[in-house]
Formats: C-alpha cells, sequence, structure tokens
C-alpha cells in the first residue's frame, strides 16, 4: 500500500533563517505531487505541484521553491524566512486525476 | 480558474443530528473529493465521488456533475465529526485540485 511521511512535523525558525520540509511517497511510482499551505484560518492553497522529476508547478509567487531530486520526494524551502511564511504545509500526492492523499502536515512558526 | 464554493461556513450541532454541507463549483470536473480535517490538523479522506451516490456508515455524499454541485449528509452526528469539511474539484484541464474554503462544523454534546 501507499503512504506519504512528510517531516518535520513542527519547526520554530526566526525570521531570515532558511527552510526544508521534507516529503516521501512509498509504494507507488511516478505519482503527482504537491505542496499546500494552510494559514490562520481554514483556506488551503496550493504552492506547488509536479508531475514528474524536475517539473515544477509555481501556483503562487512567493518566497518559498520547491524542488523533486528524485521521483517519490518533494522539497519545499526557502532562503530567508519570512514572518507571513508561517503555516500550516501539507504535501501530498496522486495517480493522474486520481485520487488524492495528504500527510501528516508541518507546522511552521516564524518568528 | 474554477471556483469552489462551500456552504454554510460554520455549523453548530447537537449530538445526533442530521446535517447536510453543499460545495458548487462553477465549471466542469474530472473529479471531486470530500476531506475531514480533524481538531490536530489531519486531513482525512471521506469520498472520492465525480458523479453519483456513495455511502460510508453514518455519512453519504452525492454528486450532481451537470448542475454542479455536491452534498454531503453527516446523520446522527457525533463529537467526533468536528473538524473541517473541504470539497475539492479536479479541473478537466489540468492536474491540480482546486478546495472550497471548507465548512467549520461543531458538534455538542
Amino acid at each position: 500500500s501507499q503512504t506519504i511521511h512528510q517531516w518535520p512535523a513542527t519547526l520554530v525558525q526566526p525570521v531570515g533563517s532558511p527552510l526544508s520540509l521534507e516529503c516521501t511517497v512509498e509504494g507507488t511510482s511516478n505519482p503527482n505531487l504537491y505542496w499546500y499551505r494552510q494559514a490562520a484560518g481554514r483556506g488551503l492553497q496550493l504552492l506547488f505541484y509536479s508531475v514528474g522529476i524536475g517539473q515544477i508547478s509555481s501556483e503562487v509567487p512567493q518566497n518559498l521553491s520547491a524542488s523533486r531530486p528524485q521521483d517519490r520526494q518533494f522539497i519545499l524551502s526557502s532562503k530567508k524566512l519570512l514572518l507571513s511564511d508561517s503555516g500550516f504545509y501539507l504535501c501530498a500526492w496522486r495517480y493522474w486525476a486520481g485520487e488524492l492523499f495528504f500527510g501528516e502536515g508541518s507546522r511552521l512558526t516564524v518568528l | 480558474g474554477i471556483q469552489v464554493e462551500q456552504s454554510p461556513p460554520d455549523l453548530i450541532l447537537q449530538e445526533g443530528a442530521n446535517s447536510t454541507l453543499r460545495c458548487n463549483f462553477s465549471d466542469s470536473v474530472n473529479n471531486l473529493q470530500w476531506f475531514h480535517q480533524n481538531p490536530w490538523g489531519q486531513l482525512i479522506n471521506l469520498f472520492y465521488i465525480p458523479s453519483g451516490t456513495k455511502q460510508n456508515g453514518r455519512l453519504s455524499a452525492t454528486t450532481v456533475a451537470t448542475e454542479r454541485y455536491s452534498l454531503l449528509y453527516i446523520s446522527s452526528s457525533q463529537t467526533t465529526d468536528s473538524g473541517v469539511y473541504f470539497c475539492a474539484v479536479d479541473e478537466t484541464s489540468g492536474s491540480r485540485l482546486t478546495f472550497g474554503e471548507g465548512t467549520q462544523l461543531t458538534v455538542n454534546p
């Protein structure tokens, strides 16, 4: 069966520091991978998605970047965090146009 | 892009009550999903339902794609049903899901 993991689960970072969130999927190949952010309130905002290694689509111009160095690995990064980067970050995967599955989430607080 | 609207935004129930959550979308979709986000933030898949009706225990969902809406029914609600319910749709032309703003459900004992 397929599983998705992301880490770290919680982190507190100072403004201006770098960020790296990692997500891996097991038990599948060539999945579509997604990074969503949920800020204070409810909505889920799509940040990046990838349909293959090295293929990244950015939905919102911002202080973040994403990379997919391996088929089942998706990384969210920032060189210098802003206060507005605080939020709950969720990685997700699916087969093309199939059912979407989420990881456990990473809660980021920027101070 | 496609617009997804959920209603009501907030709903407070007494345990044992029934409820209906609605999701309207502005364009044709490939599929539609319902999720439940529990108080710990975990997003749980409820239904993958591009059309038709499905049932899972006390929950059921109906999607009428031609009329661009979906309904989530919760019967005999329990306190563990509390959380935010999201609808998400997959545009026919793209590879991404667009989420509604969610319905915050609170079930009181």
